[in-house]
């Protein structure tokens, strides 16, 4: 079946220091990606999204960009700040008549001042 | 605007204690819904969704039942709670037709001592 697998955590940065979140994919079709974050103690919110390939999905200076060939959908910030911290998940969802969610298991992320 | 809600945010329930987790979407009809847990360590699982009232499809045997009784109400239950039914329980919501993304509520942290 269709799966997600993304780097684990937790990694932690330096503020200004570049982020990327690795993410790969399994899927019959033709998925649509997530990156969805979890701050502390909440719900997760979407961050960005693509639904083709070669798609760059980018929110909040973050971006991702849909590589079919490669199966990838890596997170990267050129610069974090300490208010992202907080956990990343990969999703992808199915181009069935369903069309759940599939999740990685999350990376945590802490950025220290 | 469409939002979500759900409750309670924490809860503390001695082993073999019922459950019942409510959520509830404002400003969308029909949607499809999803009960969803997240265990320390494992990422996020989908145990429930719903396409519409009274349709439940169960992805996880276990200990946990969901129900549908209105179009924008969706419960989770258990009759015995088990110490592994432990953890961070989210309710989200997508769009029908098939939407590209899902909204999520704040999630119930659930203890079970």
């Amino acid at each position: 079946g269709d799966s997600v697998t993304q780097m684990e955590g937790p990694v932690t940065l330096s503020e200004e220091a570049f982020l990327t979140i690795n993410c790969t994919y399994t899927a019959t079709g033709y998925p649509s990606l997530f990156w969805y974050v979890q701050y502390p103690g909440e719900g997760l919110q979407l961050l960005l999204k693509a639904t083709k390939a070669d798609d760059k999905g980018s929110n909040k200076g973050f971006e991702a960009t849909y590589r079919k060939e490669t199966t990838s959908f890596h997170l990267e910030k050129g610069s974090v700040q300490v208010s992202d911290s907080a956990v990343y998940f990969c999703a992808l969802r199915d181009g069935g008549s369903q069309g759940n969610l599939i999740f990685g298991k999350g990376t945590k992320l802490s950025v220290k001042p | 605007s469409q939002t979500i809600h759900q409750w309670p945010a924490t809860l503390v329930q001695p082993v073999g204690s019922p459950l019942s987790l409510e959520c509830t979407v404002e400003g969308t009809s029909n949607p499809n819904l999803y009960w969803y847990r997240q265990a320390a360590g494992r990422g996020l699982q989908l145990l429930f969704y719903s396409v519409g009232i009274g349709q439940i499809s169960s992805e996880v045997p276990q200990n946990l039942s969901a129900s549908r009784p209105q179009d924008r109400q969706f419960i989770l239950s258990s009759k015995k709670l088990l110490l592994s039914d432990s953890g961070f329980y989210l309710c989200a919501w997508s769009a029908v037709p098939r939407s590209f993304e899902a909204f999520f509520g704040q999630g119930t942290r659930l203890t079970v001592v």
